[in-house]
């Protein structure tokens, strides 16, 4: 059975940092590209960050571009987000969700519970 | 940027109904749109993928059809279960962008 657990979300103040992970079981991880996905208080969903299975290959929304950093550790299979600079409007419950193919991520075939971070002083 | 926009943004509907969604997308994306169901406090599951491919384990009753720009999903026959926030998303190309989400809600 595929799981993805989140973990790391919290309450940041504005300009702080966290590192959200995400700890896969239940496939191989690094044949799977995996993905960030976010869902503002009572909105819609935004992608976030993606990344090939090898980690050679990452890709961000431009309103994180340079701010935030995708990772994995296939040796571990987690994935990890890296969120510098926050503000309010990053404050999201964050899910990962693994893609369908190695190279990219085109969606989420089996997503996390999601972890919540909040931004604010 | 590719934007997706759905209609309508919520719709009242009774059990046994059928229900149909719609996702138009900016530009032409072929058949790259999966569509998801959320329930409030859930995370998303995928429905279909590929405009058109049922995902594994979800019911029949959950149909996808369109190319280009206009894509349809269709619930044949509306169960309990199926009151929802159903969104699209296209995976043409970055930035991978979602619809509005259309609420599906009990008449």
């Amino acid at each position: 059975e595929v799981q993805l657990l989140e973990s790391g979300g919290g309450l940041v103040q504005p300009g702080g940092s966290l590192r959200l992970s995400c700890a896969a079981s239940g496939f191989t991880f690094n044949n799977y590209a995996m993905g960030w996905v976010r869902q503002a208080p009572g909105k819609g969903l935004e992608w976030v960050s993606s990344i090939s299975g090898s980690g050679d290959n990452t890709y961000y929304t431009d309103s994180v571009r340079g701010r935030f950093t995708i990772s994995r550790d296939n040796s571990k299979n987690t994935l990890y987000l890296q969120m510098n600079s926050l503000s309010p409007e990053d404050t999201a419950v964050y899910y990962c969700a693994r893609g369908r193919t190695t190279a990219t991520w085109q969606g989420g075939d089996n997503w996390g519970q999601g972890t919540l971070v909040t931004v604010s002083s | 940027d590719i934007q997706m926009t759905q209609s309508p943004s919520s719709l009242s509907a009774s059990v046994g109904d059928r229900v149909t969604i719609t996702c138009r997308a900016s530009q032409s994306i072929r058949s790259s749109l999966n569509w998801y169901q959320q329930k409030p406090g859930k995370a998303p599951k995928v429905l279909i993928f590929a405009a058109s491919s049922l995902q594994g384990g979800v019911p029949s009753r959950f149909s996808g059809s369109g190319s280009g720009t206009d894509f349809t999903l269709t619930i044949s026959s509306l169960q309990p279960e199926d009151f929802a926030t159903y969104y699209c998303q296209q995976c043409h190309s970055a930035p991978l962008t979602f619809g509005g989400g259309t609420r599906v809600e009990a008449k």
